[in-house]
């Protein structure tokens, strides 16, 4: 099993450019989400996923999008990227919910100039 | 709202000191409680959990207690060894809940 994977691992952006970070497992997982880790932060929920065509958002969910056209993949897309997003970003998946043990992929750091 | 919190670093000790990371919370109910490492350069990995008052997780030699009186969870290991250098996380979710919520992290440095 490769567990979780996440593309790219490195990114860098203009002001205003779209992307999209890729995540997928195949662990036949329900429940994904991604999420943020900033420096003196820790990680933030940015939208979740408790299923196929289930999403919702997190805590801090502006100026991403994300949809869940099948179990294995999740993708996160920035639509127009500001320097604020500029992070660090984990997809994490588990069996069915938060309760459960999550897998985290490798993260990909994304730069916005 | 629920939230953790956790102290901070770096902490910085010689191999087979003993450590201590405090986590207390705040949150209604009785959430299901966790301690996630992660090592340099890694994503995050689950280390213990419990998931019940006066549960006890353990695992690698780290240990932790949910403690419903004093709302903490921290994490403790006897003797340390320089493989445990990495970031280590508090975290807590309600039983019926959706999302994680992560305390700040504690960077912990062992040398030898």
């Amino acid at each position: 099993n490769a567990g979780v994977t996440q593309t790219p691992k490195f990114q860098v952006l203009k002001t205003g450019q779209s992307m999209t970070l890729q995540c997928a497992q195949d662990m036949n997982h329900e429940y994904m989400s991604w999420y943020r880790q900033d420096p003196g932060m820790g990680l933030r929920l940015i939208h979740y996923s408790v299923g196929a065509g289930i999403t919702d958002q997190g805590e801090v969910p502006n100026g991403y999008n994300v949809s869940r056209s099948t179990t294995e993949d999740f993708p996160l897309r920035l639509l127009s990227a500001a320097p604020s997003q500029t992070s660090v970003y984990f997809c994490a998946s588990s069996p069915l919910r938060a309760t459960d043990t999550q897998y985290f992929g490798p993260g990909t750091r994304l730069t916005v100039l | 709202g629920d939230s953790v919190t956790q102290m901070e670093g770096p902490v910085t000790l010689s191999e087979e000191a003993c450590l201590t990371i405090n986590c207390t919370y705040t949150a209604t109910g009785y959430p299901s409680l966790f301690w996630y490492v992660q090592y340099p350069g890694e994503g995050l990995q689950l280390l213990l959990k419990a998931t019940k008052a006066d549960d006890k997780g353990s695992n690698k030699g780290f240990e932790a207690t949910y403690r419903k009186e004093t709302t903490s969870f921290h994490l403790e290991k006897g003797s340390v060894q320089v493989s445990d250098s990495a970031v280590y996380f508090c975290a807590l979710t309600q039983n019926s809940g959706y999302a994680l919520n992560f305390g700040k992290g504690t960077s912990l440095l062992v040398t030898p």
